[in-house]
């Protein structure tokens, strides 16, 4: 139980286009859904909070107009990269939390490779 | 500013042994200590779990011990196996109204044959 997919699982693409990642809870509702971006060899870093009907609550340091983050059902997250630079190539991974406490269990998806030319 | 020091980042261990990784935050107002198995080009995968109320946790092969008072976790993995070479994070909810975990920077384990 407790599965989380994300898809696409890599992208490769001109600078400048937007890119959109999904992700989904498969066999549990998930009023909370998080987005992270791990660089190569690194921690991983949270990116925003994503609650269901509601806006995102992003972390200090993140674009809230270059990363938008739609989580319009309780089994579906969406980051979508807005005009992408390569500075903006990591790994993205999304996590989404299996209960409504806070301190639940968090369960991450396989992450998106973004790769900007 | 890093709110976990995880240590050691590299751990090579003997098939049989026993693998330690070391956790230690700053802030009293983390509510929930995971810990994560990550393998290269996935997602990191839950491992094992604890609260602030207990002090120790075994699943399997895995134990954490939690130290309230110094601030400290670690993941004990028993009778290491090769197929448990992979890198591992702790992991922090961050408590006091802020969502979200904070991670370590990551132990990456080799189980030599």
């Amino acid at each position: 139980g407790a599965v989380v997919s994300q898809h696409p699982s890599r992208v490769i693409c001109k600078s400048g286009t937007s890119v959109k990642i999904e992700c989904r809870s498969l066999d549990f509702q998930a009023t909370t859904m998080f987005w992270y971006r791990q660089f190569p060899k690194q921690s991983l870093m949270l990116m925003a909070t994503s609650n269901e009907g509601s806006k995102a609550t992003y972390e200090q340091g993140v674009e809230k107009d270059k990363f938008l983050i739609n989580h319009a059902s309780l089994t579906l997250s969406t980051l979508t990269v807005t005009s992408a630079h390569p500075e903006d190539s990591s790994f993205y991974i999304c996590s989404a939390r299996d209960g409504g406490a806070v301190n639940q269990p968090q369960h991450f998806g396989d992450g998106t490779r973004l790769s900007i030319l | 500013q890093q709110q976990v020091k995880q240590s050691p980042q590299s751990l090579i261990v003997q098939k049989g042994g026993i693998s330690i990784i070391n956790c230690a935050y700053e802030n009293t107002a983390f509510d929930y200590f995971p810990w994560y198995q990550q393998f290269p080009g996935k997602g990191p995968a839950l491992l094992i779990a604890i609260r602030p109320d207990v002090s120790e946790k075994k699943e399997g092969r895995f134990t954490i011990s939690f130290n309230k008072s110094a601030k400290q976790f670690s993941l004990h993995i028993m009778d290491s196996q090769p197929g448990d070479s992979a890198t591992y994070f702790c992991a922090l909810h961050r408590g006091g109204g802020a969502d979200g975990l904070t991670f370590g920077k990551g132990t990456h384990l080799i189980i030599q044959p």
